[in-house]
């Protein structure tokens, strides 16, 4: 089983509708991040997560808010979508405390277009 | 603040060739550098990681990449391409410390291309 997923791994919308991105993870890891992936942009960090009472805004949180719900669930909200948020949308954890330093576990990704 | 330049978008090899993705950083502190590797369709996965020690770094299916501090350069090489090599290679970089300790910054991706 994969040790992060997300979900729905595709989805279209409409203009204006609120869509809802989930990502779960058994890493045990307190942090999480949410990326975006653009063609020719790389990943950028929407935002981050290093534990259940802290969320940061990452570089392009406009139009975007986040809920950890608990230690493994981290969840990614469009409130009102619009054409340019639709992208590759990647979750992704770490844990800084042990061996494994700060390397980035990611998700298979949610494939988001708004029409 | 942090970066990562990519040289190339993309970047095509014969199957055999050398491959070689070059990546330089900013950093105004010790880095911590990272190639991850993206086949289509799937999520990205760690090829290997400079953290501290050793410059030479090996990493999983036979690639390599050298910190060279002085170059603010962490170039990914492989000495001879395989067909399954095809894929986006994203090189990043975090700081080792301070309040964005985790962060990855990421360069924009090189598409490596296989031919046989």
């Amino acid at each position: 089983d994969a040790d992060v997923t997300q979900t729905p791994r595709n989805r279209i919308t409409k203009t204006g509708k609120r869509i809802m991105l989930e990502c779960s993870q058994t890493k045990g890891h307190d942090r999480m991040y949410w990326y975006r992936q653009d063609p020719g942009l790389g990943l950028r960090l929407i935002y981050y997560s290093f534990d259940v009472k802290d969320i940061n805004k990452g570089e392009i949180s406009d139009g975007y808010s986040v809920s950890r719900q608990a230690q493994a669930k981290f969840s990614l909200s469009l409130e009102s979508a619009i054409p340019n948020q639709t992208a590759l949308y990647f979750c992704a954890t770490s844990d800084l405390r042990g061996r494994e330093g700060d390397t980035q576990y990611f998700g298979p990704g949610t494939r988001l277009t708004v029409l | 603040a942090q970066s990562v330049t990519q040289l190339g978008s993309h970047v095509s090899v014969s199957e055999g060739a050398l491959v070689l993705l070059r990546c330089n950083y900013s950093s105004s502190v010790p880095p911590y550098l990272f190639w991850y590797v993206q086949y289509p369709n799937q999520g990205l996965q760690l090829l290997l990681k400079y953290t501290t020690g050793a410059t030479l770094v090996k990493g999983i299916n036979g690639f390599e990449a050298e910190f060279k501090k002085s170059e603010t350069s962490f170039h990914l090489t492989k000495p001879s391409a395989h067909m399954s090599d095809a894929a986006e290679y994203f090189c990043a970089v975090s700081y080792a410390g301070g309040t964005s300790y985790g962060k990855l910054t990421f360069g924009q991706g090189t598409i490596l291309t296989v031919h046989p």
